[in-house]
């Protein structure tokens, strides 16, 4: 398996546009998480899917943050409007559930967002 | 809540010599405990992992972290340092209360093994 595949692995827009991430899960797993890293506040969840239904939303920092996964094998973050504070990395991570908890997450590459 | 703490920012070795990162716990029940290392612009990648049995736990890269209940760590361990050691690495834990999945980190600690 290729792993957790994540697009674009950069982007650079300016302030107001929108912007898509992508995610494809390993195959097979169906828990899927959407992390945010940056220097000050480290790693943070931001959401977490759980057999394609949002379980926990907790972490999406405000209205311009939305996730959707359509399907077992795919997931996008949209943030609309973009604002400078979003520069981040965003990652997203997946797993295979067995309601033990006692899997490991594979997390993809990371897209590097900068927002000007 | 459930939690994790690293409480060093950056740890610094000297190649050959052994290694420790510290991670404590906080959790309500049986704690499942994960280490992931993360190289510069890369995404992380999983160590090892603490579910039950044997308090010693042996991963990749030669890494190993003890379990120890008493005193809620978990830390990680490697006998002889390597350059290549050289990374980002977090803790964490799993939010066992729902079996959710959800996976909280610590902040991460810096390690620079110096040749």
């Amino acid at each position: 398996d290729a792993g957790v595949i994540q697009s674009p692995r950069h982007e650079v827009t300016e302030m107001g546009q929108e912007v898509t991430l992508r995610c494809k899960p390993i195959s097979g797993h169906n828990s899927l998480f959407w992390y945010r890293q940056t220097m000050m506040r480290g790693l943070e969840l931001l959401i977490y899917f759980n057999n394609n239904v949002p379980i926990d939303d907790s972490g999406m920092p405000e209205d311009r943050f939305s996730a959707k996964m359509p399907n077992a094998s795919f997931s996008t973050l949209k943030i609309q409007p973009s604002e400078p504070r979003d520069s981040a990395v965003y990652f997203c991570a997946s797993s295979e559930d067995r309601g033990l908890g006692n899997t490991e997450a594979f997390f993809g590459q990371g897209t590097r967002l900068t927002v000007v | 809540a459930q939690s994790v703490a690293q409480p060093e920012d950056q740890v610094n070795v000297a190649e050959g010599n052994p290694l420790t990162v510290k991670c404590t716990y906080s959790v309500s029940g049986n704690p499942y405990l994960f280490w992931y290392v993360q190289y510069p612009n890369r995404g992380l990648q999983f160590l090892l992992k603490y579910i039950t049995g044997d308090n010693l736990v042996k991963g990749s890269y030669g890494f190993e972290a003890e379990f120890n209940k008493s005193q809620t760590s978990f830390h990680l361990k490697k006998p002889s340092a390597l350059v290549s050691d050289s990374a980002l690495y977090f803790c964490a834990v799993r939010d066992n209360k729902s079996n959710t999945g959800k996976l909280i980190f610590g902040q991460g600690t810096t390690l620079q093994v110096k040749p």
